[in-house]
């Protein structure tokens, strides 16, 4: 099994609303991740958790807030988000961050901000 | 140094012939090539990779070929079809705390029935 599951599937929110996206992998992968992609461009990165640690935030804005509760389980947290910041958020995972290591991406949410 | 270039930007191929994606890196800490597959609205599908002690793998249709001295890497789709009307992105990754892909800017491929 090499299933990445994300939810929602589809968002839409206001500039002032909050929301969060939900990551889950259940391949005992200790590295996730959060890329960003815009159409028509290849996935940008904006977090990376190591053993449910934070060890690359890529100068994200502070709209964005990340979390790991646990080693299956990664959330996006979105608050006071801007027009451009609709875009298809992908989460991933890898076995580490070490050598070599394949690395899943889950089909992403379609975020609208209104 | 970060770099993966990735050409052409679009291909049209008729179906049954190959489609071909090249790509060039600089970093040569870089140790692992994976290539992916995007369709619309979906997220990147891992399609192959490779790892650069290997000159070349193949899996069904697709292969990779690698070439450590020049540092470059290409994606070969033998017997194109329809269904392969896809983004196709390589990547490029190192090991250490670092660990994350980084991609090319992708190629359109339109496979014509």
């Amino acid at each position: 099994d090499t299933e990445v599951t994300q939810t929602p599937k589809h968002l839409v929110m206001g500039m002032t609303n909050k929301k969060s996206l939900k990551c889950e992998q259940h391949m005992g992968h200790r590295a996730m991740y959060w890329y960003k992609q815009k159409a028509k461009k290849p996935p940008e990165l904006m977090f990376v958790y190591s053993y449910e640690k934070l060890s690359i935030n890529e100068s994200v804005p502070s709209r964005f807030s990340p979390e790991c509760p646990n080693s299956s389980l990664l959330n996006l947290h979105l608050h006071a988000l801007q027009p451009e910041d609709s875009a298809l958020y992908l989460c991933a995972s890898r076995l580490w961050v070490g050598k070599g290591t394949e690395a899943f991406f889950g089909q992403g949410t379609r975020l609208t901000v209104v | 140094q970060q770099q993966v270039k990735q050409s052409p930007q679009s291909l049209i191929v008729q179906k049954g012939g190959i489609s071909i994606i090249n790509c060039a890196y600089e970093n040569t800490a870089f140790d692992y090539f994976p290539w992916y597959q995007q369709f619309p609205g979906k997220g990147p599908a891992l399609l192959i990779a490779i790892r650069p002690d290997v000159s070349e793998k193949k899996e069904g249709r697709f292969t990779i070929s690698f070439n450590k001295s020049a540092k470059q890497f290409s994606l070969h789709i033998m017997d194109s079809q329809p269904g392969d009307s896809a983004t196709y992105f390589c990547a490029a990754s190192m090991g250490g705390s670092q660990g994350n892909l980084i991609f090319g800017k992708g190629t359109k491929l339109s496979v014509k029935p």
